[in-house]
């Protein structure tokens, strides 16, 4: 497609409950990214694909966040059990080149997550 | 820590009004630097700036970059409404397994009437 695009757009979960958030990166982009962006606050890295590969899981809150890119396109982001802490809007980014290399990230519009 | 720090957190300018917005920065090993426009939805792509001292135009819009200061501004010349927004500094490291950016909390840009 033209952009990044993410679904859903909005999702209201109880707490407890698990989510799947999805995320359709640039066609051809190596580089997938995960945000946390909070209210009034700026995006903060969660975790980091090339490829298919999960490079940097480093800004995973807890091990209920997880996120996997199995064929090296689209990618998804999970939450298990999820809490209210975890409300946030959840960006996903793409970049056209790999690990090392200088490159502009393309956001998609984010899933903004609620959780009761 | 790496961190950046933007400034002001805050601002409100009349149309026609010139405006810079701030951003500092410390990090290992810098690689870029990049600006996004955030509207109620997905931030946007403005500048990506790598040397220092060469300004990066765009329209009203331009940016550069001090390393040594380790800074950037961003200018917006003859405001409109349609500018305001919040604006995002970024900035990326080398070193690890990781293209990772660190934002700054932004800078919260209403231009009225």
């Amino acid at each position: 497609g033209a952009g990044v695009s993410q679904s859903p757009r909005y999702k209201v979960a109880k707490r407890g409950q698990d989510v799947a958030l999805r995320c359709d990166p640039i066609s051809g982009h190596v580089s997938l990214f995960w945000y946390q962006q909070a209210l009034g606050q700026g995006p903060e890295f969660l975790t980091y694909f090339q490829n298919e590969a999960q490079l940097d899981k480093s800004g995973l809150p807890s091990d209920r966040f997880f996120a996997e890119r199995p064929e090296g396109s689209v990618s998804t982001l999970k939450i298990q059990r999820t809490q209210q802490e975890d409300s946030a809007v959840y960006l996903c980014a793409s970049s056209l080149l790999g690990l090392g290399l200088a490159d502009t990230q393309y956001f998609g519009p984010g899933t903004r997550l609620t959780v009761l | 820590e790496d961190k950046v720090v933007q400034s002001p957190l805050s601002l409100v300018v009349h149309e026609g009004d010139t405006v810079t917005l701030n951003c500092s920065y410390e990090v290992t090993n810098f690689r870029s630097l990049l600006w996004y426009k955030q509207e109620k939805k997905a931030p946007t792509f403005l500048f990506m700036l790598t040397s220092s001292g060469i300004e990066k135009k765009s329209g009203r819009l331009s940016s550069i970059l001090d390393k040594k200061e380790l800074f950037s501004i961003l200018n917006i010349t003859a405001t409109q409404t349609g500018d305001s927004a919040v604006y995002l500094c970024a900035v990326g490291g080398y070193g690890g397994a990781t293209n990772k950016l660190i934002f700054g909390t932004g800078t919260l840009l209403a231009v009225q009437p």
